[in-house]
């Protein structure tokens, strides 16, 4: 099986512009997890989607969003990019929400740069 | 909240040796899942091992085990035997069961192998 996919792998931005990162999962897996990871900050959860919906959402502020789509396909949406969004974003995809599936596999990542 | 702590920012070894890294959690639940994952310098995050927490058993891929103390919230991974290939970033995560069931990570480990 292809792994987890992440589009683009490498995105500059400057400050106020917008950015879409999208993330493509495991085939079959439902759930997709979204993740920041920065040297002063570490990794920290943005949010997760299984079935089209959010279930969980991380402390970022609002100009942080996502949606997920029928085929499971993710997307992650930063308006206004100011400097502290530099970071690299993972996502990580699991077969299910609950259960004994909740081992969540990641992708590469997309490295964003906002100057 | 659940919080994750590795308190070895920067662990080395020598090839064919063996290293242990730390790892303590805080959390109020009696029942979740634990991880390790790996980061080498390509930045994809691989999965090493996980543990369920109502398994007393350890577990074990490979050249990779873990011990798991869950009184004293511990996690501890040994890399036996090991190689070139394993010098990397390394995170132990933690994932509830019920609730937010995103993974809450510790702020890594930098492996390095000496040849």
């Amino acid at each position: 099986k292809a792994g987890v996919t992440q589009t683009p792998r490498y995105l500059i931005k400057t400050r106020g512009q917008q950015v879409t990162l999208s993330c493509s999962p495991i085939s079959g897996h439902r759930s997709v997890s979204w993740y920041q990871q920065t040297p002063g900050q570490g990794l920290q959860f943005l949010f997760e989607y299984f079935s089209e919906t959010q279930r969980n959402k991380g402390n970022f502020p609002g100009r942080f969003s996502g949606r997920q789509f029928s085929n499971s396909r993710s997307e992650m949406n930063v308006s206004t990019l100011e400097l502290g969004d530099s970071a690299l974003y993972l996502c990580a995809s699991s077969l299910d929400f609950t259960g004994t599936q909740e081992t969540q596999y990641f992708g590469p990542g997309t490295r964003l740069l906002v100057l | 909240a659940q919080t994750v702590t590795q308190s070895q920012p920067e662990m080395s070894v020598q090839e064919a040796e063996t290293v242990t890294l730390s790892c303590t959690y805080d959390t109020s639940e009696s029942d979740y899942y634990l991880f390790w994952y790996k980061q080498p310098p390509s930045r994809q995050m691989i999965l090493v091992i996980r543990q369920e927490a109502y398994k007393q058993q350890n577990a074990t891929e490979n050249r990779f085990s873990v011990n798991f103390q869950k009184a004293a919230k511990s996690f501890s991974l040994k890399i036996s035997d090991s190689q070139l290939g394993d010098a990397a970033m390394y995170f132990c995560a933690y994932r509830a069961i019920q609730g937010a069931q995103k993974l809450v990570f510790g702020q890594g480990t930098r492996l390095t192998i000496n040849p």
